[in-house]
């Protein structure tokens, strides 16, 4: 599978602080989704998007499926502690493929 | 959304040793993947369980390894075969649930593997 450009690698912020994290992809897809691990767990869905040029919020998180289809980008508004974690962008070309996985944003916030 | 329990959700095997990984869905889903997470790593796609045929596996991944069961459209098991030390990861099902607009991936907790 295709390896997504997920950035940054890592954040170190400060609670009520925004966040933002983006993943960028050469190939097209159809589906992109952000997910949330935390240690020893397995990842969580955050946000699915599926049109290009969506704009999708879920409480505090707002996520957005880019124009070309080969990028999104995820924000977080007023963080708070339990928003530690592995933040990780996910493509899919076409229902029943399986996913193409970002790196991972490690997010930690202190309070 | 599909609720995945994933047994057993963590073990230490000795290498030369082999152990299974079972996934069971809450409702019939067709697609469901086993993937691997290398310790601080992100998630790599062993194969595509298919029901009632082989599994597909993607580059890097042989069956002879990995073997995988799919009985029926709720349970799957992934088998780590002659275990390595290179094998400790954690392994997680992930199974397509919804329809049309609502189709979403769900994973399980994940089994944390540990080979001494």
């Amino acid at each position: 599978g295709q390896q997504l450009n997920q950035s940054p690698q890592s954040m170190f912020i400060q609670e009520g602080e925004d966040v933002s994290m983006n993943c960028t992809s050469s190939s097209i897809f159809n589906t992109w989704l952000w997910y949330k691990q935390d240690p020893g767990e397995g990842p969580v869905l955050l946000i699915a998007l599926y049109k290009a040029g969506e704009l999708t919020s879920n409480g505090r998180l707002t996520a957005q499926f880019g124009i070309t289809r080969k990028d999104s980008f995820l924000n977080i508004s007023a963080s708070i502690p339990s928003d530690v974690g592995i933040y990780f962008c996910a493509g899919q070309t076409n229902s029943g493929y399986a996913l193409n996985f970002g790196k991972g944003t490690s997010l930690l916030v202190t309070p | 959304s599909a609720v995945i329990s994933q047994k057993p959700s963590r073990d230490i095997c000795q290498r030369g040793t082999s152990l299974t990984i079972q996934c069971q869905v809450d409702s019939q889903v067709t697609m469901m993947f086993w993937y691997r997470q290398q310790p601080g790593q992100s998630l790599t796609l062993i194969a595509t369980a298919n029901q009632g045929s082989e599994a597909t596996y993607e580059s890097g991944f042989v069956i002879d390894k990995f073997p995988i069961s799919r009985p029926n459209l709720t349970f799957s098991t992934l088998t780590v075969s002659n275990m390595s030390p290179e094998d400790s990861s954690i392994y997680l099902c992930s199974v397509e649930g919804g329809t049309g607009d609502d189709e979403k991936l769900f994973f399980g907790s994940g089994t944390q593997l540990s080979v001494l």
